[in-house]
């Protein structure tokens, strides 16, 4: 059955420092990976996604991922964070079975930016 | 180019009620799919709907109910509304098939009281 741990429920930091969230997953085959983004009372908007290919993926706002099949592991990253990035950030695993449109989603990572 | 549309946005029913929830899907998709966000969690899985019919279905009761139109649109029907399922409701739309991305609505908050 496939799962996705995220360590960290909140996460503080300072205005232009660098942002990594940690996100592992379990799945019995090569998942599609994704990364969400959740602002108070919003609904689900798509950072980023993997597929196949190169595993360093580019999204948007500047943010990237890296899967890694060794470690199970697709953590998001951003060099240098805005304070418009506050938000909740959750990670996803689609099955490729299921064509992709069922997902499982962690608990989320709820960010602070300090300024 | 309209995304996602819910309605309502928010609603407030007693327990043992029902409740209907409302999807448009962003325009030229065909499947919708159902998830329910309980406060400080992440969305979990009710059901996907494409040709009119439930494709696959998450660990819900059959108190969650579902139906798409012809037009694509959707709704979610839940029976005899238990405290606990009190939630925010995303739907979303995508194209059929691997690899297409999937986009959600911002929601309908259910509480039952």
């Amino acid at each position: 059955a496939q799962s996705v741990t995220q360590p960290d429920i909140h996460i503080t930091v300072s205005e232009g420092a660098s942002l990594e969230l940690r996100c592992n997953y379990s799945y019995g085959a090569t998942p599609y990976l994704f990364w969400y983004v959740q602002s108070p009372g919003q609904g689900l908007q798509l950072l980023l996604k993997y597929f196949s290919g190169d595993t360093l993926v580019q999204g948007i706002k500047g943010f990237e991922a890296e899967f890694k099949r060794s470690q199970s592991s697709f953590n998001l990253r951003k060099p240098s964070v805005h304070w418009s990035d506050a938000a909740e950030y959750f990670c996803a695993v689609g099955a490729r079975r299921d064509g992709a449109n069922n997902l499982f989603f962690g608990t989320g990572t709820r960010l602070t930016v300090i300024p | 180019d309209a995304g996602v549309t819910q309605s309502p946005t928010h609603l407030i029913k007693t327990r043992g009620q029902q409740v209907t929830l409302r999807c448009s899907p962003k325009s030229g998709h065909d499947t919708v799919s159902w998830y329910q966000q309980a406060l400080g969690q992440g969305p979990q899985f009710i059901f996907q709907y494409y040709e009119e019919e439930e494709r696959q279905r998450g660990n819900f009761p059959d108190r969650f109910s579902g139906h798409q139109f012809p037009n694509y649109s959707s709704e979610l029907n839940v029976n005899a509304l238990l405290l606990g399922d009190s939630a925010l409701y995303l739907c979303a739309s995508s194209l059929a098939g691997l690899g297409n991305t999937i986009y959600f609505g911002e929601g309908s908050w259910l509480t039952v009281v």
